[in-house]
């Protein structure tokens, strides 16, 4: 597919487990984050967005932590299905005062769930 | 409500060749963001346009260039075309450009192929 990555970091889970999955961003600038989840043969899809004045965000089966102290952002999605099987990536959107086109991408994971 | 459409899909062309993408937004929405993904570099900003007018661009060459017409489609041009700019160039509408507000949606890509 277009997101395979010879060295695209993998997580494999069981069907019904949790997932975490985890993202460094670097930019200190950054005060607005998103996760996209992307299948093959398709683009990324908005997962669920974390503002920097909050540490935790929770969605549908999804959570998002950020931690500024450490610049780090995770994914929490719980009881993982088959469906849920994707590249993720976590986006960083600085502050330079302009609009939100320029958004960073981290370089994805690759979520596999085993039945 | 219709997503995010690019054409064509798949297109495969020749070094120094030229080329011309289509994205037509999500209806409504006036802000267009255009990335390249590649199994390298992952995926990178290339322009942000509202209101046709270019409000972002990223750090590629000026072989890439990009317009937005007023009924809110873009088009994006690269121009004498080199090996590595095959890739998957993925097209992105939101409402306006409101960082933290203003979901972006991805289109389905367009797979250039340079040979």
């Amino acid at each position: 597919g277009e997101n395979v990555g010879l060295h695209l970091p993998t997580l494999s889970v069981q069907e019904g487990d949790n997932s975490i999955i985890n993202c460094a961003y670097s930019n200190s600038a950054s005060d607005y984050f998103i996760w996209y989840k992307q299948e093959s043969g398709k683009g990324p899809q908005f997962i669920i967005d974390i503002r920097s004045n909050m540490d935790k965000r929770q969605g549908q089966r999804v959570t998002v932590l950020l931690n500024k102290t450490v610049k780090h952002l995770s994914l929490q999605i719980a009881a993982t299905q088959p469906g849920d099987s994707a590249v993720y990536f976590c986006a960083e959107s600085p502050n330079y005062g302009g609009s939100q086109g320029n958004l960073i991408f981290g370089k994805g994971t690759k979520l596999s769930v085993k039945p | 409500k219709a997503g995010v459409t690019q054409t064509p899909r798949y297109l495969i062309k020749t070094r120094g060749q030229q080329v011309t993408l289509s994205c037509s937004p999500i209806s409504g929405h006036r802000s267009v963001s255009w990335y390249q993904q590649t199994p390298g570099q992952g995926l990178q900003f290339l322009f942000e346009y509202f209101s046709e007018t270019q409000r972002n661009k990223g750090n590629f060459p000026g072989r890439f260039s990009g317009r937005q017409f007023s009924n809110s489609r873009s088009e994006m041009n690269v121009s004498t075309l080199e090996l590595g700019d095959s890739a998957l160039y993925l097209c992105a509408s939101s409402l306006g450009i409101n960082r933290g507000a203003d979901t972006q949606y991805f289109g389905p890509g367009t797979r250039l192929t340079v040979l």
